[in-house]
């Protein structure tokens, strides 16, 4: 069974950084595409990052462009977020999803305060 | 790049079925969504693909109660034989060759 498992939330001041990690198992991580999306406090989902199964192409919602860093490593299955110079409205949950073509598999969700 | 429109809210009785909508934006008529369902506290859970032909393909686990089909611009997720665990948060995504959108959500009350 496939499963993603986040990590590394928490909170962090304005303008700090933090970085997220996501550890799979279950299926041929290479393969895939994976995803960060987010979900701010009764709000909806809101897909931030997402790398190709190769690790070669990134690709960023306009609002973390230059913020944040997508990549993984397909020797230990695992996908991070590394989120610099984070704001108020970066605070949200934030979720791994799996898929190259719809999110068939999603991690829990870890949770990210950005507050002083 | 595509854009979702979905109803804020839908309402059903238990035991009934019920029919929510995500719209395709202009020029997006054509490309394949998914459903995901999003119960209250809990991650979201992949439900269904949809493709523009009404093909549709449940993910694992999904029960059958759950249909998908489409016409023009909208693709729809059937739910029949409404439970109570049916109360949920519905999301339609999308995706292209550089980024992935979804829709704002529909919250499903079971009466």
């Amino acid at each position: 069974e496939a499963q993603l498992l986040d990590s590394g939330g928490g909170l962090v001041l304005p303008g700090g950084s933090l970085r997220l990690s996501c550890g799979a198992s279950g299926f041929t991580f290479s393969s895939y595409s994976m995803s960060w999306v987010r979900q701010a406090p009764g709000k909806g989902l809101e897909w931030v990052s997402g790398i190709s199964g190769s690790g070669g192409r990134t690709y960023y919602a306009d609002f973390v462009k230059g913020r944040f860093t997508i990549s993984r490593d397909n020797s230990k299955n695992t996908v991070s977020l590394q989120m610099d110079t984070l704001r108020g409205e970066d605070t949200a949950v934030y979720y791994c999803a799996k898929g190259n073509d719809g999110f068939d598999v999603w991690g829990q969700g870890t949770m990210v305060i950005v507050s002083s | 790049q595509p854009v979702l429109t979905q109803s804020s809210s839908a309402s059903a009785s238990l035991g009934s079925s019920v029919r929510l909508t995500c719209t395709l934006s202009s020029g997006h008529s054509f490309y394949v969504i998914a459903w995901h369902q999003q119960q209250p506290g809990k991650a979201p859970r992949y439900l269904m693909k949809i493709e523009n032909s009404g093909t549709y393909k449940r993910g694992s686990g999904v029960p059958d109660r759950f249909s998908g089909s489409s016409s023009g611009a909208d693709r729809y997720l059937t739910i029949s034989n409404l439970q109570s665990e049916d109360e949920a948060d519905y999301y339609c995504e999308t995706w292209d060759s550089v980024l992935w959108v979804f829709g704002g959500g529909t919250k499903l009350t079971v009466l």
